[in-house]
């Protein structure tokens, strides 16, 4: 399965600290998308990085990858209590696969 | 971004009846739509895949005559659960991609289904 896997599965942190959440996948990718999903609703778009890119920014997000040991990180800076969601990683398959699989995810919750 | 909105956002119904859920790209003609089932606390596991105006196809395990797809437009595709039974009952998602594999999904808000 190209499932990714997330780790760790739950994370609380106080308020203002970082958060940093790790994706490990199995196969070769296309790209690699971050998603945040909020309890009972869908699914918001955080970032895509590309297979042949190593980090990317957006704003208090910063997401890395390795292709080489087939995982990513996202990092959230100075964290609020909006971030407080599920944080899913999703690979493409790769070749002339077009789907999109999701790992998962991490609950995050932060601490007021 | 591009919005794409499902019907209904919630649905009750009696066990043995079929129930249809729409997915809509509102500002743009989506070649391939997805869908997807959340169960509580759980990750989304990618039911099929429809590309307008050809065949779903199904993930393994899924069955086809279950959940019947209809991806009948460029703008619209439904998922139609029959005969739905209580282990149904699930969050069911959709995305749409405009064009080739490198093009962004988008997601839908998702639709509640609960059957009695």
């Amino acid at each position: 399965s190209q499932q990714g896997e997330e780790d760790p599965q739950a994370l609380s942190i106080q308020e203002g600290e970082n958060a940093t959440m790790n994706c490990s996948y199995k196969t070769s990718i296309n790209n690699l998308q971050w998603y945040r999903q909020n309890s009972g609703r869908g699914l918001v778009h955080l970032i895509l990085i590309r297979s042949n890119e190593r980090e990317k920014h957006s704003g208090r997000l910063r997401v890395t990858l390795d292709t080489s040991k087939k995982s990513s990180s996202l990092l959230i800076t100075a964290s609020r209590a909006a971030d407080t969601a599920s944080y899913f990683c999703a690979t493409d398959g790769g070749n002339r696969d077009d789907k999109i699989i999701f790992g998962k995810g991490t609950r995050l919750h932060i601490l007021p | 971004g591009a919005v794409v909105s499902q019907h209904p956002s919630r649905v009750i119904c009696k066990s043995g009846t079929s129930v249809k859920i729409e997915c809509r790209s509102l500002d743009f003609q989506a070649t391939t739509m997805f869908w997807y089932r959340q169960f509580p606390k759980k990750s989304l596991m990618l039911m099929a895949t429809s590309n307008e105006g050809s065949k779903a196809t199904y993930e393994q395990g899924v069955e086809k005559d279950k959940f019947l797809i209809n991806h009948a437009s460029l703008t619209l595709s439904t998922l139609t659960v029959t005969s739905a039974h209580p282990e149904d009952s699930s969050f069911y998602i959709c995305s749409a991609r405009a064009g080739s594999s490198t093009d962004t999904q988008y997601f839908g808000p998702g639709t509640r289904l609960t059957v009695l």
